[in-house]
């Protein structure tokens, strides 16, 4: 079964540090992976994309790394912001069920001032 | 990217009744898809909904309990059948717009009483 997991499912830090979220995926056979912000009670917003031929993407203060080998992505978060309180989705799309995102469990993120 | 909007944001429903969701896209897009989040968890796929045929919907959904429209490529509903306080949920729509990557729309807060 393909499975997607988050570590850790919370994490509190002040306001400037550097953070790291993971996702781990049992099936390496992966299309692409995307990550999600999510606010409370609220939709997603996509935040980045990366394709399994890649190993990064950068966005402004977010670096997403993709390793299929092991199985595992992380999201690096530069400078947290107390407005980066969130929960934190990834999800991917396996090969042959691209379309079908699976998502993790999320972490939910508190920036603190 | 795209923007999506849903109707109602939110609704409170008595068991036994349904209500349908809508989604609207500003743009046309092939794939629209329909997930649950229930609460505290993460999302998952109800079904895909491919302008010009049947819905096609993920184990443990079914046609009858959440029955699915797609009159063209810029709309869908999705209806919450005889509803359960477990059908308390938040439903959101998602669009793929290229290399599989999804947008999703602000999500229906649904609460089943």
């Amino acid at each position: 079964k393909q499975e997607v997991t988050q570590i850790p499912a919370a994490l509190s830090v002040p306001e400037g540090e550097n953070l790291v979220l993971n996702c781990s995926f049992t099936d390496s056979a992966i299309y692409n992976l995307q990550w999600f912000r999510q606010d409370p009670g609220k939709g997603l917003t996509s935040l980045l994309l990366i394709q399994s031929s890649q190993r990064e993407q950068t966005s402004g203060r977010l670096n997403a790394s993709l390793d299929k080998s092991s199985g595992r992505s992380t999201l690096y978060i530069a400078a947290s912001q107390p407005g980066d309180s969130a929960t934190y989705l990834c999800a991917v799309g396996f090969t042959g069920t691209a379309s079908k995102l699976t998502f993790g469990t999320g972490t939910r993120l508190q920036v603190t001032l | 990217s795209a923007v999506i909007s849903q109707k109602p944001s939110r609704d409170i429903c008595q068991r036994g009744t349904s209500l349908t969701i809508q989604c609207q896209v500003d743009s046309q897009v092939t794939m629209m898809f329909w997930y649950r989040q229930q609460p505290g968890q993460s999302l998952t796929l109800i079904a895909t909904a491919n302008q010009g045929s049947e819905a096609t919907y993920e184990s443990g959904f079914v046609i009858d309990k959440f029955p699915i429209s797609r009159p063209n490529l810029t709309f869908s509903t999705l209806t919450v059948s005889n509803m359960s306080p477990e059908d308390s949920s938040i439903y959101l729509c998602s669009v793929e717009i290229s290399l599989y990557e999804q947008y999703f729309g602000p999500g229906t807060r649904l609460t089943v009483t």
